[in-house]
Formats: structure tokens, C-alpha cells, sequence
């Protein structure tokens, strides 16, 4: 595809229930972000990786969080244990390198945790 | 570290009117400026951008921005608006370096275009 995508669109989870979230960049493209995105706020940076290394994951709000990019493509964001405070829009964003290089976002994956 | 704000949760307004969303941010170093777009349903979309040269930025279907350093500020601007202009809009900046490439992200504007 042409654009950056996410799967599964939607999930529900119960509270203590694991989840992974997976994210296609677009092909050839370097970099990928994670963002979360809360009802009502902007998005907020979780993690980042350049091709398979993780450079930055100064965001995530827990050790229940955690980000791979094995091949330096596709990535996985998982939940351990979801609290009812996960619930939110979880963003993923792609670009072809580093510096100016625009960020290209996925619509998103929107997890409830009831 | 870098914050954003965007005052106006939302702005209604009639189309065919002039609209100006607000940003102002905050950073200890130099920064590019971004505003992104976010439809019902669908992913955030780039609209334009500032990284230098002419601090006035425009974007394909009409909008503009005004990069003032003086006043810290990134207002996004449109002489006229259609109702498909009817969205959420952030404005986000990144740090020339440090910080790695992450985004800092304002809490967005819901722009509302009526008949």
C-alpha cells in the first residue's frame, strides 16, 4: 500500500488482558514513531526507531509497554497487563530518514480497556 | 523540551468567512513547525510546514502560516473557508537537533464550518 497502516483499527480489551498493536510503515522508510493519543489531547511521543534500533523510548509510561521493529520494518507495540488509563488512540508514524523528513501517520489504532 | 499551545478548543465559523487558528509554543532551541490535519475516522494528514527561508508557508488548498519568532508564535490562517475544511488541526514542532525527531504536539483545534 501506499500509506502507512495499522491493525487492528479497533480493540477491546479487559483490564489485566495483553494487547499488541502492529504498524506497516511505509516501504523503505527509515524511521518509525509511536505516539498515544488521549481523548481530547494531542498526540504524545512514545518510542522511535531507526530501522530496527530503538533510539528513544523516553516516552512510554511504563515497563507494561514495550516496541519492536525486528527487521526494521514492521512494528509491534504491546501492552502487558492494560489499565483503563491505555485507553487511547495509538498512533504510528513513518518517514524516509532522519531530519526534515516529514512524518507520515497511520489512522490509528483506538483501544478501550474496559 | 519543547511545549505547544493552541488556546481555542474550537472555532466555529461560517464558510466562505476568514479563520485563524492559533499557535504559540515554547523552546529552549530552534525548531521546525508543522501543521497537521486530522479528518473524522482517518490519521493525521501534514499540511504544511516551516523549516526555513520565507516565514510565510502556504499549502495547497488555501491555508497559510506566519512563522513569527519575535512572538514565538505559528498561526494558521485561510481568507475563506468550505465545509470540507471541517476538522481537528494540530500544530506540532521538532527540535533542529537534540530530542531525537519526535513531535511535540499542541492540543488541537476543532474547526467547525457551518452553512
Amino acid at each position: 500500500g501506499a500509506g502507512v497502516s495499522q491493525s487492528p483499527r479497533y480493540k477491546v480489551a479487559k483490564r489485566g488482558q495483553d494487547v499488541a498493536l502492529r504498524c506497516d510503515p511505509i516501504s523503505g522508510h527509515v524511521s518509525l514513531f509511536w505516539y498515544q493519543q488521549a481523548l481530547g489531547q494531542g498526540p504524545e511521543f512514545l518510542t522511535y526507531f531507526q530501522n530496527e534500533a530503538q533510539l528513544d523510548k523516553s516516552g512510554l509510561p511504563s515497563d507494561r509497554f514495550f516496541a519492536e521493529r525486528p527487521e526494521g520494518s514492521v512494528s509491534t507495540l504491546k501492552i502487558q497487563r492494560t489499565q483503563q488509563e491505555d485507553s487511547a488512540v495509538y498512533l504510528c508514524a513513518s518517514s524516509f530518514r532522519e531530519g526534515q523528513e516529514t512524518q507520515y501517520f497511520g489512522p490509528g489504532t483506538r483501544l478501550l480497556v474496559l | 523540551a519543547q511545549s505547544v499551545t493552541q488556546l481555542d478548543s474550537q472555532v466555529p465559523v461560517f464558510e466562505e468567512a476568514p479563520v485563524e487558528l492559533r499557535c504559540n509554543y515554547s523552546s529552549s532551541v530552534s525548531v521546525y513547525l508543522f501543521w497537521y490535519v486530522q479528518y473524522p475516522n482517518q490519521g493525521l494528514q501534514l499540511l504544511l510546514k516551516y523549516l526555513s527561508g520565507s516565514t510565510l508557508v502556504e499549502s495547497i488548498n488555501g491555508f497559510e502560516a506566519e512563522f513569527n519568532k519575535s512572538q514565538t508564535s505559528f498561526h494558521l490562517r485561510k481568507p475563506s473557508v468550505h465545509i470540507s475544511d471541517t476538522a481537528e488541526y494540530f500544530c506540532a514542532v521538532r527540535p533542529f537537533t537534540g530530542g531525537g525527531n519526535k513531535l511535540t504536539f499542541g492540543t488541537g483545534t476543532q474547526l467547525k464550518v457551518e452553512l
